[in-house]
């Protein structure tokens, strides 16, 4: 299995919800790495967990709640999001954290509607 | 500081031309370079990336890219577009923060005419 999976693939909620996008990969990486994209725009890194630990908290907002439970599991909980926060959403993997050569391999991403 | 300059937001080539897509990096030490593409609606997909074991590296769909240092360049090229190469291109490079992470070009839109 050589992918990411990231579900749902679309979410439309209001600014006072609470919700979840999930993302998972069997491919035994120990690099997970969750994205933002806003439109014609290259993704931007908003966290990297390393061996299950949070490793680089990019100055995000903490509306935005990483969590990685297991190896293969990368949650991302929302709460209280703005309209500006509509975007599509990026997870990614990589074999090995401390490795500059690894390359990245991208689910197809959630795209996010904050109403 | 480590980072790519994509060299043009757009370009257009008609369906068996050559692909010509424009990357300079910058860095005070050997860069590990990537080239990613991204279809509409989807992720990002590697197509090749530069860890100096070769100067000249081939990827997928017949995509290749040279790096220059002398010119600090990594430029991606295929000798005859496909209709079905109309997408984004992003050049990025990674970079050393006490974690690696890769920063990503501006992006390249890729039109292919019949």
């Amino acid at each position: 299995d050589t992918e990411v999976t990231q579900t749902p693939k679309h979410l439309v909620m209001g600014m006072t919800n609470k919700k979840s996008l999930k993302c998972e990969q069997h491919m035994g990486h120990r690099a997970m790495y969750w994205y933002k994209q806003k439109a014609k725009k290259p993704p931007e890194l908003m966290f990297v967990y390393s061996y299950e630990k949070l490793s680089i908290n990019e100055s995000v907002p903490s509306r935005f709640s990483p969590e990685c439970p297991n190896s293969s599991l990368l949650n991302l909980h929302l709460h209280a999001l703005q309209p500006e926060d509509s975007a599509l959403y990026l997870c990614a993997s990589s074999p090995g954290p401390g490795l500059a050569y690894n390359e990245q391999f991208f689910g197809p991403g959630t795209r996010l509607t904050v109403l | 500081a480590q980072s790519v300059t994509q060299l043009g937001s757009h370009v257009s080539v008609s369906e068996g031309a050559l692909v010509l897509l424009r990357c300079n990096y910058s860095s005070s030490v050997p860069p590990y370079l990537f080239w990613y593409v991204q279809y509409p609606n989807q992720g990002l997909q590697l197509l090749l990336k530069y860890t100096s074991a070769a100067t000249l590296v081939k990827g997928i769909n017949g995509f290749e890219a040279e790096f220059k240092k002398s010119e600090t360049s990594f430029h991606l090229t295929k000798p005859s577009a496909h209709m079905s190469d109309a997408a984004e291109y992003f050049c990025a490079v990674s970079v050393d923060t006490g974690g690696f992470k890769t920063i990503f070009g501006a992006g390249t839109r890729l039109f292919v005419k019949a």
